[in-house]
């Protein structure tokens, strides 16, 4: 069964470090990952994802991910981190195969990593 | 932009009680998805929806059912809350057609069943 993991329950880091919360995946086959973030109280935000192509996915707020198929691991980093960085962060992965009823795919999401940065 | 809304940040409801949870889009996207959110548990699946009327059982359905009468729309249903329902319920939408799709997330809706 696919499933990703998130080893971290929570990472700190002091503002203008770099920072990166960690994202392991298992499936069959090529995978589809995403990063989310939540800020509080608030629903989850699209990061990035990685489809196929270049190893290094760049999205929004500065963020950016490494695809690396050897060690299974989709990590997300920041080269500098700032305090309204602070928030939950979910990796998630695309089912790899679809509803055979409508062909929908589901996602499977991490258990997410909180992190703080620190002023 | 695409916007998901939930009709409530905050419920409050008893135990056997039946609780409505709403949430609509407006990017006419085919996909609706009803999550719930726990700590340490990361997003669980309930139930998903493809079409109008046409509906799947996500992960955790039991408890729970869903109705989309309208593309906008989707509905969570908890036919008796039970304590154990208490939680954060997430709503996303997405386009549909298989590819790697971004989901767009609601606010949340926060319930506490007594």
């Amino acid at each position: 069964a696919q499933s990703v993991a998130q080893p971290e329950d929570q990472v700190n880091v002091a503002e203008g470090n770099p920072l990166t919360v960690k994202c392991t995946y298992s499936v069959s086959g090529n995978p589809y990952l995403f990063w989310y973030v939540q800020y509080p109280n608030r629903g989850l935000q699209f990061l990035l994802k990685y489809i196929t192509g270049d190893n290094l996915v760049k999205g929004s707020y500065g963020f950016e991910a490494e695809f690396n198929k050897s060690q299974t691991s989709f990590h997300l980093k920041k080269p500098s981190a700032l305090v309204s960085d602070s928030a939950l962060y979910f990796c998630a992965v695309r089912d790899m195969r679809p509803s055979t009823t409508s062909g929908t795919y589901k996602y499977i999401f991490g258990t997410g990593t909180r992190l703080k940065v620190l002023a | 932009d695409v916007k998901v809304t939930q009709s409530s940040r905050y419920l409050v409801k008893r135990t056997g009680e039946k609780v409505f949870l709403e949430c609509v889009q407006d990017m006419d996207h085919e996909n609706m998805f009803w999550y719930r959110q726990d700590p340490g548990l990361g997003l669980r699946l309930i139930y998903f929806s493809y079409d109008v009327k046409m509906k799947e059982k996500g992960d955790i359905p039991e408890g729970y059912s869903v109705s989309r009468e309208k593309k906008e729309r989707f509905s969570l249903i908890l036919e008796s809350a039970s304590t154990n329902q208490t939680s954060m319920y997430l709503c996303a939408s997405s386009e549909g057609g298989g590819r790697a799709e971004t989901q767009y997330f609601g606010p949340g809706t926060r319930l506490l069943v007594l």
